[in-house]
């Protein structure tokens, strides 16, 4: 199983909008309302930001929203503030295993 | 509050043997699927193995099947991951989640698994 493909690095200033892509196949992100998004801070182990592809967790800000068209899965981050800068992880179901993005360190200038 | 707590990482020598274990508190953790993950610089996070509430469903990603197993003991609300045949490139940092609707809603802090001679 492949990882699910995302940008290296996506940036932006407080306040603006960014979105992270995540592309996977048929086989995972396209066959399944299942992809979920991680934070990690540095050193940190990942928190929960989004699942079953747009639904946030208790106590995480409405400010990150998911979406999905096809195999492409995508996290929005709204009004960018700095404790936003962290790398990201999408996550999916693949039927009979899981499979996570490579990563996206997003960076506030 | 939910918290998972991992032991056992630590040094060990290419082909050797080594227990990990994930102390939940703060959840019912009988009622709960529990999963291992694990992330280096090389390979990024990488989905381990999962087990479900009574252990009548456990899962391995191929690259750990046949060398590592995952158990629980419920009773103890602790997760496990034996691992053998341990390999350069299983080094990482090991954490434990608990899951729902496919999702890690809860990771513990990770323990350092290095596998070097």
């Amino acid at each position: 199983q492949s990882a699910l493909t995302q940008p290296a690095s996506v940036s932006g200033s407080p306040g603006q909008s960014i979105t992270i892509s995540c592309t996977g196949t048929s086989s995972d992100v396209g066959s399944y309302n299942l992809v979920s998004w991680y934070q990690q801070h540095p050193d940190k182990a990942p928190k929960l930001m989004i699942y079953e592809d747009t639904k946030r967790p208790s106590g995480v800000s409405n400010h990150f929203s998911g979406s999905k068209s096809g195999n492409t899965a995508s996290l929005t981050i709204s009004g960018l503030q700095a404790e936003d800068e962290a790398d990201y992880y999408c996550y999916s179901f693949a039927g009979t295993s899981y499979v996570f993005g490579t990563g996206t360190k997003v960076t506030v200038l | 509050e939910v918290q998972l707590v991992e032991s056992g990482g630590g040094l060990v020598q290419p082909g050797g043997s080594l227990r990990l274990s994930c102390e939940v508190s703060g959840f019912t953790f009988s009622n709960t699927w529990v999963m291992w993950v694990r992330q280096s610089p090389e390979k990024g996070l990488e989905w381990v193995a999962n087990i479900n509430e009574d252990e009548s469903q456990k899962y391995h990603a191929d690259s750990v099947r046949g060398r590592f197993t995952v158990s629980r003991d419920n009773a103890k609300n602790s997760l496990y991951l034996q691992m053998s045949s341990l390999r350069v490139d299983d080094t990482a940092v090991y954490y434990c989640a608990i899951t729902d609707y496919h999702a890690l809603f809860f990771w513990g802090q990770g323990t350092l698994v290095t596998v070097s001679s």
